[in-house]
């Protein structure tokens, strides 16, 4: 069966500080993988996606960035956090383009930005 | 742009009680709909996916609509129980991409 695993579980940074977060998928190959983000009370926001290694797509302008360096592994950085980066991020994953097909998400990183 | 909303925000209701969750979509052009539970600090899990060639879906107590024209879709939960408290979310995703468009969500409180 498949999983997704996320680390760290929680996170307080300081402002200026940089950022690493993980996400790896074990029991499938060439997924389609996504980094969301969720603020209180508000709906998942898309940050990147990623339909194979080293293939990466931005959907909004921010100062975070991801990379794709193994085919299930997917990572999400900064070089220097903003307070407004806080918030809930979720990895997720799908088998591939079709479009019926759902996405099975980790257990998701608290990060703290003070 | 899709825009996905979720009413009501929150609801709370006595164990036993049937649970109803609206939601609704601007654009009808969608290849379907999902219904998500979300535990407090907790990733999201799939509760029913609906094509949007259907108009419904069932698994156990859980019963899905949808009426892609009038873009709405709502989410029945038959004889609530506490174990049902959690946030439930809807997602679209439009025809012709892989990315989903979220609502808020709806905060679910079964009281026992």
């Amino acid at each position: 069966s498949q999983t997704i695993h996320q680390w760290p579980a929680t996170l307080v940074q300081p402002v200026g500080s940089p950022l690493s977060l993980e996400c790896t998928v074990e029991g499938t190959s060439n997924p389609n993988l996504y980094w969301y983000r969720q603020a209180a009370g508000r709906g998942l926001q898309l940050l990147f996606y990623s339909v194979g290694i080293g293939q990466i797509s931005s959907e909004v302008p921010q100062n975070l960035s991801a990379s794709r360096p193994q085919d299930r592994q997917f990572i999400l950085s900064s070089k220097k956090l903003l307070l407004s980066d806080s918030g809930f991020y979720l990895c997720a994953w799908s088998l591939d383009h079709r479009y019926t097909d759902t996405q099975y998400f980790g257990p998701g990183t608290r990060l703290t930005v003070l | 742009k899709q825009e996905v909303t979720q009413i009501p925000a929150a609801l709370s209701v006595p164990e036993g009680e049937n649970l109803v969750l609206n939601c609704s979509f601007t654009d009808s052009a969608i290849y379907n709909l999902q219904w998500f539970r979300q535990d407090p600090g907790k990733g999201l899990t799939s509760l029913l996916l609906i094509q949007s060639s259907q108009r419904e879906q069932t698994s156990g107590r859980l019963n899905a609509s949808l009426d892609k024209s009038s873009g709405r879709s709502t989410l029945y939960i038959a004889a609530s129980q506490p174990g049902d408290s959690a946030t439930y979310l809807c997602a679209v995703r439009p025809t012709g991409d892989y990315k989903l468009s979220f609502g808020a969500g709806t905060t679910v409180t079964v009281r026992a």
